[in-house]
């Protein structure tokens, strides 16, 4: 699996856009870009996910550049329950779907919304 | 959809002793859990992966011994700690791949927070 670099540590203040960045200089054209957040003492919440599109849902945007050597998770109205550990996941998508791939987190970026 | 379930969310026991934790996919069907483990301030490590109807696969250093793992359902794995020791004190996570394709995102449990004293 690609190796990512996030920052180690962001702040926003509430109400703005938080623009998360994550390179994947090494990323492979079938491996997939996925963000995860962990809020203080839960488990991983999944966000969103993309291969080469960028995707927008509910909660975020995910902007990734055309050579998708980086992407870009924009949460568009930070709020504070915003405030939590974001992790940028590559990982290869696998054929066969009835087999599972786990997910390696990295150190993520720890994102403080103040107010 | 797609939710996972864990319990306990915690649990407290004294060395020596074992302690099985649940993790339950509430609405799907999962062939294969995940199950991971977190030190404060440190980010989540893949232990094992646990397979319905089949022995779990451990990731190097994890002692299977040590965790069981028993996916005896397709909604349930379960993970054993064994003869438990302060050094087990930890955040366990169960995920679990929500229907789909391979590309389906992983869902998780809330985790559960293990201390042995």
């Amino acid at each position: 699996d690609a190796k990512t670099t996030q920052p180690t540590s962001m702040d926003c203040a509430e109400g703005r856009a938080a623009n998360l960045p994550c390179n994947h200089s090494t990323i492979s054209g079938n491996e997939y870009v996925y963000w995860y957040r962990q809020i203080h003492s839960q488990g991983p919440q999944y966000i969103i996910h993309g291969l080469k599109n960028n995707e927008t849902n509910e909660m975020a945007s995910l902007i990734i550049t055309e050579d998708r050597k980086s992407s870009t998770l924009i949460l568009p109205h930070a709020t504070l329950r915003d405030t939590a550990v974001y992790y940028c996941i590559v990982r290869v998508a696998r054929s066969n779907s009835n087999s599972g791939y786990a997910l390696n987190f990295g150190k993520g970026t720890s994102l403080l919304v103040t107010p | 959809g797609a939710v996972v379930s864990q319990h306990p969310s915690w649990v407290i026991c004294k060395s020596g002793t074992s302690v099985k934790i649940e993790c339950r996919s509430l609405d799907f069907q999962a062939t294969t859990m995940f199950w991971y483990r977190q030190f404060p301030k440190q980010s989540l490590m893949l232990m094992a992966t646990s397979n319905e109807g089949s022995k779990a696969t451990y990731e190097q250093g994890v002692e299977k011994d040590k965790f069981l793992i028993n996916h005896a359902s397709l909604t349930l794995s379960t993970l054993t700690v064994t003869s438990a020791h302060p050094e087990d004190s930890s955040f366990y996570i169960c995920s679990a791949r929500a229907p789909g394709t391979a590309n389906s995102p992983l869902h998780f449990g809330n985790g559960t927070r293990l201390t042995v004293t």
